[in-house]
């Protein structure tokens, strides 16, 4: 079955950029979305954005000035970049497939996340 | 940007009793509503989607039922591994996809 495994610095300084992969195993990233979803520590979920196969992306218009999301499907792998970051972007920071049929926009199955916090 | 809110906060409940969450969206999702359990130090995972139609692999104690902007998860004898926290997420009119701030089932 598709495995996802978040990978990437836990440590982002004020005003950087914060950087995340995604790696996507036991599966083809065709057919699906594929998604950023964060959880600030003790509360609930923020839904960033997502990529599908042929490259378009759509994002949460709350992040969207600051998020770009990217893919390389051939070593089946998509990425997150957060810029100017602060306090309030320290999260466990999400990958998710997303399914790409209309009206089947369900998150399954997640990555074991990753914390990535913002600090000097 | 639809808006779903989750009460209680927080359900006090002993094991083998039924547990009975609400989600309501701020405006009508049809049936575009599914639903997610994450334990401690875990990520989320799919309980329901459709509203009512359990995941691969979800028992049968966990039923879904509503539609439009009232949704209601029942675990209908809780047993000790149910304790956790449950999230509801519309995606019927997105971006973005949005999620309620959860319903804590604790004993």
């Amino acid at each position: 079955q598709v495995q996802l495994q978040e990978s990437g610095p836990g440590l982002v300084k004020p005003s950087e950029t914060l950087s995340l992969t995604c790696t996507v195993s036991g599966g083809s990233m065709s057919s699906y979305y594929w998604s950023w979803i964060r959880q600030p520590p003790g509360k609930g979920l923020e839904w960033i954005g997502y990529i599908d196969y042929s490259g378009s992306t759509s994002y949460n218009p709350s992040l969207k000035s600051r998020v770009t999301i990217s893919a390389d499907t051939s070593k089946n792998h998509f990425s997150l970049k957060l810029s100017s970051v602060t306090a309030a972007d320290t999260a466990v920071y999400y990958c998710a497939r997303l399914g790409a049929v209309v009206l089947s926009n369900w998150c399954d199955p997640w990555g074991q996340g990753t914390l990535v916090t913002v600090s000097s | 940007e639809i808006v779903m809110t989750q009460s209680p906060v927080t359900l006090s409940v002993s094991p083998g009793e039924r547990a009975t969450l609400s989600c309501r969206a701020s405006q009508s999702v049809r049936s575009h509503l599914a639903w997610y359990q994450q334990k401690p130090g875990q990520a989320p995972r799919l309980l329901m989607y459709g509203a009512a139609t359990r995941a691969t692999g979800i028992p049968a104690r966990f039923s879904g039922s509503g539609s439009g902007t009232e949704f209601t998860l029942t675990i209908s004898s809780l047993q000790s591994e149910d304790f956790a926290v449950y999230y509801c997420q519309q995606y019927n009119n997105w971006p973005p996809l949005t999620f309620g701030g959860g319903t804590k089932v604790e004993i």
